[in-house]
């Protein structure tokens, strides 16, 4: 039974415009949600979290975006940059020592 | 600044024989994990350790057993390998239980079980 679900397997953006990368989770309990970055041959690198207090977090071009009511997470990257191009996973936690992973968009920026 | 040191980063294993994944940090950390990754699973949780002393199970444990020889170190065993154990496998450190912090990855290990 899957706790976080991430429904685009794909996306591809033209360098410079907004990628939207999203993640669904299903329970209301999960309190810290983190957004990571995964090229191939590497381990996931994080990338940009947020706290269940807040609704919004920015760093540089990335900002992640909280809904609790819809349990819904987003993380928007502007500019999009080639460099860009990986795995994105969405992980979430509650109050244990556990992370639950999303299985990953594979974000495809073009030049 | 090495991080999260996996070995070995390929392994290739006949269906029965027995491996020891490693896994070694260098940031102090109390929290390690251990996860496998298969293509459009994402990464599922098989042994964690909280800290030194410590270990339980994720969501998939079957086939596994951990070892948490010291604080730095944190390994995975196949007893007795199966080819549905074939997948890459990802050592995880945080600081601790209960803080906002990410985990920070290794680079992986291949393991294939023909």
């Amino acid at each position: 039974d899957q706790q976080v679900k991430q429904n685009s397997p794909s996306l591809s953006v033209q360098e410079g415009r907004i990628s939207i990368l999203n993640c669904d989770y299903t329970n209301s309990m999960f309190d810290y949600f983190l957004w990571y970055k995964k090229y191939p041959a590497e381990g996931p690198t994080f990338l940009i979290s947020i706290s269940s207090i807040k609704d919004k977090n920015e760093d540089g071009r990335f900002t992640v975006f909280l809904n609790k009511s819809a349990k819904h997470l987003s993380l928007h990257i502007v500019p999009s940059q080639p460099g860009d191009s990986a795995v994105y996973f969405c992980a979430v936690s509650g109050t244990g020592n556990q992370f639950y992973f999303g299985t990953g968009t594979s974000l495809t920026v073009i030049p | 600044n090495a991080g999260v040191t996996q070995t070995p980063k390929f392994q290739v294993l006949k269906t029965g024989q027995s491996m020891t994944l490693q896994c070694a940090q260098d940031m102090n950390h109390n929290s390690m994990y251990w996860y496998r990754q298969d293509p459009g699973m994402g990464l599922r949780l098989i042994y964690y350790s909280a800290s030194e002393g410590t270990t339980d199970k994720g969501e998939v444990p079957n086939g596994y057993n951990v070892s948490r020889l010291n604080k730095r170190e944190f390994s995975l065993r196949l007893e007795s390998a199966a080819p549905s154990q074939t997948s890459v496998y990802f050592c995880a450190s945080r600081p601790g239980q209960g803080t906002l912090q990410p985990q920070h990855f290794g680079d992986g290990t291949r393991l294939s079980i023909l």
